[in-house]
């Protein structure tokens, strides 16, 4: 059985930039969780897609967005870069329901570098 | 979501045990206590989830106490491989999966 599946594994973008993130989930898993951890830190919660809705999402300006397409995959998309975005952002994805509850299972996720 | 409080760092030696402790006192009826592991630049992976008294896999166990305000992951006959970030979630019906700064464990030779 395939993982959680993220592309690409590393980008590099300029300042200013645009940046999409994708995230394949486990076949029968609907919802998307997305998180930001910068080098050294801890996981910051980014966005929860469940069922191709947005239903909750962290502490982050609105250039942080994303979208949940009918085959439950997703994107993230980044606006206006700026340096402090350079983190590795990861994908997981759970068969639905409570999120705590049911096993979370992470991609390899994107480095994303902002120079 | 259940506040969680984890030991910021440990240090074993290969082939002890270890136990790492996470107390979460406002801990509901309905909580599940999660634990993931996490090793430098990859996703956490699901190390094992219970309820209450014990819980044992291949690779971990958990114990819980009656009163569940506190719980313990016990790593047996730790490696240099074990060498990670170990993260505690308490909570039920939550609509976020949030991740506390975890325990990060050195296994020295």
């Amino acid at each position: 059985e395939a993982g959680v599946t993220q592309s690409p594994t590393h980008l590099i973008k300029t300042r200013g930039q645009q940046a999409t993130l994708r995230c394949s989930p486990i076949s029968g898993h609907t919802s998307v969780y997305w998180y930001q951890q910068a080098l050294g830190l801890g996981l910051q919660f980014l966005l929860w897609y469940d069922e191709g809705e947005e239903r909750n999402r962290g502490n982050f300006p609105p250039r942080f967005s994303g979208r949940q397409f009918p085959n439950y995959s997703s994107e993230l998309n980044v606006n206006a870069l700026e340096l402090e975005d350079s983190a590795l952002y990861l994908c997981a994805s759970t068969q639905g329901g409570v999120p705590v509850n049911t096993e979370a299972f992470f991609g390899q996720g994107t480095r994303l570098t902002v120079v | 979501l259940a506040k969680t409080t984890q030991p910021i760092s440990m240090d074993s030696y290969e082939g002890q045990e270890v136990n790492i402790t996470c107390s979460h006192n406002n801990i509901a009826t309905n909580d599940y206590i999660t634990w993931y592991q996490q090793f430098p630049s990859q996703g956490p992976r699901f190390i094992i989830q219970g309820y209450k008294t014990k819980v044992t896999n291949e690779v971990a166990s958990l114990f819980i106490p009656a009163d569940r305000k506190s719980s313990t992951l016990s790593l047996p006959r730790v490696s240099l491989s074990d060498t990670a970030v170990y993260y505690c979630l308490v909570g039920y019906n939550t609509d976020k999966l949030i991740f506390g700064t975890g325990t990060r464990l050195q296994v020295f030779p």
